[in-house]
């Protein structure tokens, strides 16, 4: 089945530290990957996406790059800021299943 | 914004009494969904649309049901509310036709179930 797996959280850091959260995969078909953000008390926001091998998604500072031979899709970030604290999910979607399947999120907060 | 508005935003309930959330979309979107979101465990599918009458079941449809009777509004509803339903349930729209379209959220309606 399609299934997304990130990194345990929550996860701490120093305003202006590096940032990478984990995100792998498995899919039985090409998948396009997405990473979205949630704020609090907020629906969850698409941050970037990737829908092929080898594509960078970016946005905002965020980068992840669409890595087939590892099955990652890893969330970075060079120099976090106090308002990137939010939880973050992993997901992906296979053509023909018309569902995004997420993972299960991770919690980041950053402290000034 | 995407134009989606949930109903009510917060619900307390009592256990087996039927509860109805509402998704309202401004945008004539084709493609809604309804997911709950519990911790560590991500977001779950419940039930998705893909036209006015056209409604299948995701992974956790179990207990719940939906209808579509007008493009721009989706239905949710509990049958009989059990505890296990406690949660906060999302709805979105996907932003086009093609299947890896972003997907637009709603700020979440919080559901208790006592």
């Amino acid at each position: 089945g399609n299934s997304v797996t990130q990194m345990e959280g929550p996860v701490t850091l120093s305003e202006e530290a590096f940032l990478t959260i984990n995100c792998t995969y498995t899919a039985t078909g090409y998948p396009s990957l997405f990473w979205y953000v949630q704020y609090p008390g907020e629906g969850l926001q698409l941050l970037l996406k990737a829908t092929k091998a080898d594509d960078k998604g970016s946005n905002k500072g965020f980068e992840a790059t669409y890595r087939k031979e590892t099955t990652s899709f890893h969330l970075e970030k060079g120099s976090v800021q106090v308002s990137d604290s939010a939880v973050y999910f992993c997901a992906l979607i296979v053509q023909g299943a018309q569902k995004l399947v997420f993972g299960q999120g991770t919690r980041l907060t950053i402290n000034p | 914004d995407a134009g989606i508005t949930q109903s009510p935003r917060h619900k307390v309930t009592e256990t087996g009494t039927p509860v109805t959330l509402r998704c309202h979309q401004t945008e004539n979107h084709r493609y809604m969904y309804w997911y709950r979101q519990d911790p560590g465990h991500g977001l779950r599918l419940i039930h998705y649309s893909y036209g006015v009458k056209d409604t299948d079941k995701g992974e956790v449809s179990d207990g719940y049901s939906v209808s579509r009777s007008k493009t721009e509004d989706f239905l949710l509803t509990l049958e009989s509310a059990t505890s296990s339903q406690t949660s906060v349930y999302f709805c979105a729209i996907s932003a086009g036709d093609s299947y890896n379209s972003p997907l637009h959220f709603g700020n979440g309606t919080r559901l208790t179930v006592t």
